[in-house]
Parts: C-alpha cells; structure tokens; sequence
C-alpha cells in the first residue's frame, strides 16, 4: 500500500543532542511537509518542500533543519534540541494536482 | 491572528448522537476545507474535504456543510459511536503549487459515551 512511513516512532535525545527524524513516501508525491504537534494542539508547518524548492515558515526557528535527497526522502535534523522541541513531530506529503495531505504516523521526540 | 476559528474545543456525545463541530474563517481565497480525525498517537487521517462550490458532502456518516456567505463549514457526525471519539481539525487552503498549505482549526476533543 501506498504511504508515508516516519522513523523512528520514538526518539529519545539529550538536551543539546543532534537528531534527525525521517520521512518516506511511497505515493510519488512532489510535495513534503515537516509539521510538529505538541500535546493538544493543531499541527504547526515548519516548512515544506516543492519538489526541490524548500519553503521555511516565517516562526520556524534556526535549529530546524530539512533536508530531501530524492523526492522519495525527506529528514528532519533538530541541531541542538531543547526542552520546548519534545513533541510529535509529523510528514505529510501532497500532490501538486490537489490540497489532500497525507500523514505519517509520527515521531514522539523526547529530550532530556 | 487565528484564520480558522473552531468550536467547540470538546464535545460528549452519546452513542447514537449526532456530533456537530463547526469552523468559520475570513479568507474568502481559501479555496479547499478539509477536516481531519486524529487518534491519540497517530498522524491526522483525511475525513472528508470539501470545495466552495458545494454547500454539502455526504460521506457514510460524516457530512459537511458548507456556508459560503457566512463564511463557515460544519463537521455532522450521525450515530455517533464510541470508536469516532478522537480529536477533529478543520482547516482551509489556498494557493497553488509552492504556496499551498493547510491552515488549521485549533481541534475538537470528541468523546462518544458508551
């Protein structure tokens, strides 16, 4: 089937500690999205890549970084994690023909 | 600055009830309103979407309405049933291509009673 597989489900880091989450699809979807969700609330877009094109969100702070080496592949790369950045961290993938995003199962991030 | 406002934040339903989540919004360019369902330790899963030039979609039992003058869209849920209790987003897009993204509703806890 079809779909958008994150690893790992769980992460647990150390504050300071790099990580990096990713994300794959098996949709051929040109369009990747990298949300993070904390406890009780909406998904919040950190940025998102068209094809190649990267687009940051104006409130995404600097220790996100993204990365897609193919349009299959897509990582996540938190540079110095602090207590605030624990939470469940989100792929989406779209189709440039329609909005319909579809979702990964997510990574719980930890930090210690 | 909220551009798609949702409520309630939580609603108790009993089984068989009728659940009722509305949204509203101000951009009239959105163009695509889709509400999502998401289990505790999941990633949000597509419900059912709908386009402006619709003022109701019917899926099994979910249905959205949709109210372009006012500026809003509603999630019905009939014959609720405990397995729906989960958290609900509406949101709304616009744009094309690069600038497409999903702008989201701040989530309903649905619980079903038994």
């Amino acid at each position: 089937d079809a779909m958008v597989i994150q690893n790992p489900r769980y992460q647990v880091t150390q504050f300071g500690k790099p990580v990096t989450l990713s994300c794959s699809q098996t949709l051929n979807h040109n369009v990747m999205y990298w949300y993070q969700q904390k406890s009780s609330q909406a998904p919040k877009l950190l940025f998102h890549y068209y094809d190649k094109d990267f687009n940051n969100e104006a409130d995404t702070p600097d220790n996100f970084q993204s990365r897609r080496p193919n349009t299959s592949f897509c990582f996540l790369d938190i540079r110095s994690p602090g207590l605030g950045d624990a939470a469940m961290y989100l792929c989406a993938t779209s189709s440039d023909l329609d909005n319909e995003q579809f979702f990964g199962p997510g990574t719980r991030l930890t930090v210690l | 600055q909220q551009q798609v406002k949702q409520s309630p934040q939580s609603l108790i339903v009993q089984k068989g009830g009728i659940s009722i989540i509305n949204c509203a919004y101000e951009n009239t360019a959105f163009d695509y309103f889709p509400w999502y369902q998401q289990f505790p330790g999941k990633g949000p899963a597509l419900l059912i979407a709908i386009r402006p030039d619709v003022s109701e979609k019917k899926e099994g039992r979910f249905t959205i309405s949709f109210n372009k003058s006012a500026k809003q869209f509603s999630l019905h849920i009939m014959d609720s049933q405990p397995g729906d209790s989960a958290t609900y987003f509406c949101a709304a897009s616009n744009g094309a291509g690069n600038n497409r993204k999903l702008i989201w509703g701040l989530g309903t806890s649905l619980a079903v009673n038994p």
